[in-house]
């Protein structure tokens, strides 16, 4: 079983629509959490970390349900701008390194 | 722009070379990690290097090594390269080692391609 679990998509979206993203893993002991966006052949970049009360940036909506091991972004009145891959990404306290998903590329239509 | 250089960009290796990969850190950064992230895959873990020392390893070959400088910029050198090495590989520098606490910020990273 891969330790980030994320639907690879493509979701295909209209303009102004909502979108929701899912990811698990598979590690109890995982600790911190985090949305990354990547733009095609570009690098990943922080869009936001993610808390147990939940958290909101703007359009952006980050979930954490620890007891399920589930991680969820929502998207709310989706941009052209908002097309790109979403990482999901875990660490384990004390480790040091980033525990990556496969991504979910998401495209917003015109 | 993270402030994080990677060099060179694109990079075209045949089979069984050895190639070099650097980074520069952002400034006031002591820590670097590697990622090998290949076609529709998430980045995957190479290793990390706080103050110029090893500080984890991914599940890569020995083949794999790196080296951190007393600037903190940071190499990363594949021997005998694979056709699956063919990746985009990425640098991130961070103001300490645990990412847990503390963003990574990734540079551009280098294409290899293996033929």
């Amino acid at each position: 079983r891969k330790e980030v679990e994320q639907d690879p998509g493509p979701f295909n979206v209209p303009e102004g629509a909502t979108v929701a993203f899912n990811c698990t893993y598979s590690n109890s002991a995982s600790q911190s959490f985090f949305w990354y966006r990547q733009d095609c052949r570009k690098e990943p970049k922080l869009l936001m970390s993610v808390y147990s009360s939940g958290n909101e940036d703007g359009r952006f909506t980050a979930q954490l349900n620890r007891a399920s091991q589930y991680i969820s972004l929502l998207i709310r009145d989706s941009k052209l701008s908002d097309s790109a891959t979403y990482l999901c990404v875990v660490t384990i306290f004390g480790n040091e390194k980033l525990t990556f998903g496969t991504g979910t590329r998401l495209t917003i239509i015109p | 722009e993270t402030g994080v250089t990677q060099s060179p960009t694109h990079l075209i290796k045949t089979r069984g070379q050895q190639v070099t990969l650097r980074c520069s850190s952002q400034s006031g950064h002591n820590t670097v990690s590697w990622y090998q992230q290949a076609l529709g895959q998430g980045p995957q873990f190479i290793f990390q290097y706080y103050r110029e020392e090893e500080n984890g390893r991914g599940n890569f070959p020995p083949r794999f090594s790196g080296l951190q400088f007393p600037n903190y910029s940071s190499e990363l050198n594949v021997n005998a390269l694979e056709l699956d090495d063919s990746a985009l590989y990425l640098c991130a520098s961070s103001l300490n080692q645990l990412p847990s606490t503390d963003t990574q910020y990734f540079g551009p990273g280098t294409r290899l391609t293996v033929l």
